[in-house]
């Protein structure tokens, strides 16, 4: 496919587990972002790659929040010792580096829905 | 979210036309952004504007207007497909800044 995948699209959890959460991005594209989405509210920014650097990281909510990107492809979003506030739908962008500034546009994936009870 | 401010909910009849209006907060603004989502799924590209007037693109159309925080995207001959909720968005620096989205209802 061409498009941004993500696994796994749903996700039930118990309070007090670690999540990972991953992202493949749309072949080529350089940046990375991930946005978090709660019921019946917008998109919230999470944290943004520049290649495999995570030069802002200002939207992450909390230390239990963490994520890496490796091979400037694949994202993998963390959460530790997960809360029921922090069920949401996460979302993976891309959008790829053109002429030395990041293009405009961002590629959404279909997003993973993650329940904790 | 963030000072992006736009109306929750609206109404409109099919074949009809809808503005959906957006105000945001001008300081750190690099561009405008407006998507698509439908409900369950990721949100689509619909319209960037960086400059100030309207940028038309088949039905739908997008203005700016940068001295007043302002935009609007305007849904011409509207079909019940287009019934999703359409999220405004301002570029600062690499990340977008969304507001809460307008669930636009399309009626028969």
């Amino acid at each position: 496919g061409a498009g941004v995948s993500q696994s796994p699209s749903n996700k039930v959890t118990e309070k007090g587990k670690d999540v990972e959460l991953r992202c493949d991005p749309i072949s080529g594209h350089t940046a990375l972002y991930w946005y978090r989405q709660s019921l019946g509210q917008g998109l919230e920014f999470l944290i943004y790659f520049q290649g495999n650097s995570a030069p802002d990281k200002s939207g992450l909510p909390s230390d239990r929040f963490s994520a890496e990107r490796t091979g400037g492809s694949v994202s993998t979003l963390t959460i530790q010792r997960t809360q029921q506030e922090d069920s949401a739908v996460y979302l993976c962008a891309s959008s790829p580096l053109i002429g030395g500034a990041v293009n405009n546009e961002q590629f959404f994936g279909p997003g993973t829905r993650l329940t904790v009870l | 979210g963030q000072n992006i401010d736009q109306p929750t909910e609206m109404t409109a009849t099919e074949g009809a036309i809808v503005q959906i209006n957006c105000t945001y907060q001008t300081s750190g603004f690099n561009g405008l952004f407006w998507y698509q989502q439908h409900a369950g799924e990721a949100p689509t590209f619909l319209s960037y504007n960086v400059l100030d007037g309207l940028e038309e693109k088949g039905r739908f159309s997008s203005f700016l207007s940068r001295s007043k925080g302002y935009s609007y995207l305007l849904l011409k001959e509207l079909q019940m497909k287009d019934s999703a909720s359409y999220l405004c968005a301002r570029r600062s620096s690499y990340k977008l800044i969304f507001g809460s989205g307008t669930r636009l209802l399309v009626r028969p």
